[in-house]
């Protein structure tokens, strides 16, 4: 079975400071792994994917994610937060036909001035 | 330029009333997709067509109906709204469902509220 698992719903970071969002995936392939950002209200935004191509996979808004298959992780980080990166962040996985995506819970990302 | 629009925005009734949620996009794609995402903002994948066909059809009550009048249109219809139904739910669309790579595209959501 495929799934993700992100650790910890809820992420506070200082404004500057690094962003690390955990994001796990079980899969029984090679897995596509994908980054979505949700600010209040909207739908989801791509941020990044992973598609065998690089393990360090660069995103918009300064973000990026490397694919470890050692430790089955897809990390989001951001060097520096800002203020306009506070929104709920999903990690997903697509498997199967019909690109069936599996989302994991969602991190709550909050940014301190 | 919406790529992916959903009317309404807002959607507040009574149970057991029976609802419609439009889809369109105009990015060209093959595929369409509706999820729900609880009060816990978990998404979960409903339904998806590729080119008018159904192709995922996930543990759904009936009550819900996807139609999709042409490949640029996934509507959603909801028979005999209960409480549990209230959620926020997303329509998206991606170039075609073969390719596990494809990046899908979401509206902007409907935010259904069931009284």
């Amino acid at each position: 079975a495929q799934s993700v698992t992100q650790l910890g719903s809820h992420v506070s970071v200082s404004e500057g400071a690094l962003v690390l969002l955990r994001c796990n995936y079980s899969s029984s392939v090679p897995p596509y792994l994908f980054w979505y950002v949700q600010y209040p209200n909207q739908g989801l935004q791509l941020l990044l994917k992973y598609t065998s191509a690089a393990t360090l996979v660069k995103g918009i808004n300064g973000f990026e994610a490397e694919f470890k298959k050692s430790e089955t992780s897809f990390h989001l980080t951001k060097p520096s937060a800002h203020m306009s990166d506070a929104a709920e962040y999903f990690c997903a996985v697509s498997v199967g036909a019909g690109n069936q995506f599996y989302f994991g819970t969602g991190t709550s990302l909050t940014v301190i001035p | 330029d919406t790529a992916v629009s959903q009317t309404p925005k807002y959607l507040v009734t009574q149970m057991g009333n029976d609802k419609s949620i439009k889809c369109e996009q105009n990015l060209g794609h093959d595929t369409m997709y509706w999820y729900k995402q609880d009060s816990k903002k978990f998404l979960k994948i409903m339904f998806s067509y590729n080119n008018k066909e159904l192709i995922i059809n996930e543990t759904v009550p009936n009550r819900f109906s996807p139609k999709s009048p042409d490949k640029a249109h996934l509507n959603l219809h909801i028979n005999s709204l209960e409480l549990g139904d209230s959620a926020v739910y997303f329509c998206a669309s991606s170039q075609d469902w073969a390719g596990f790579e494809e990046t899908q595209y979401f509206g902007p959501g409907t935010r259904l509220l069931v009284l």
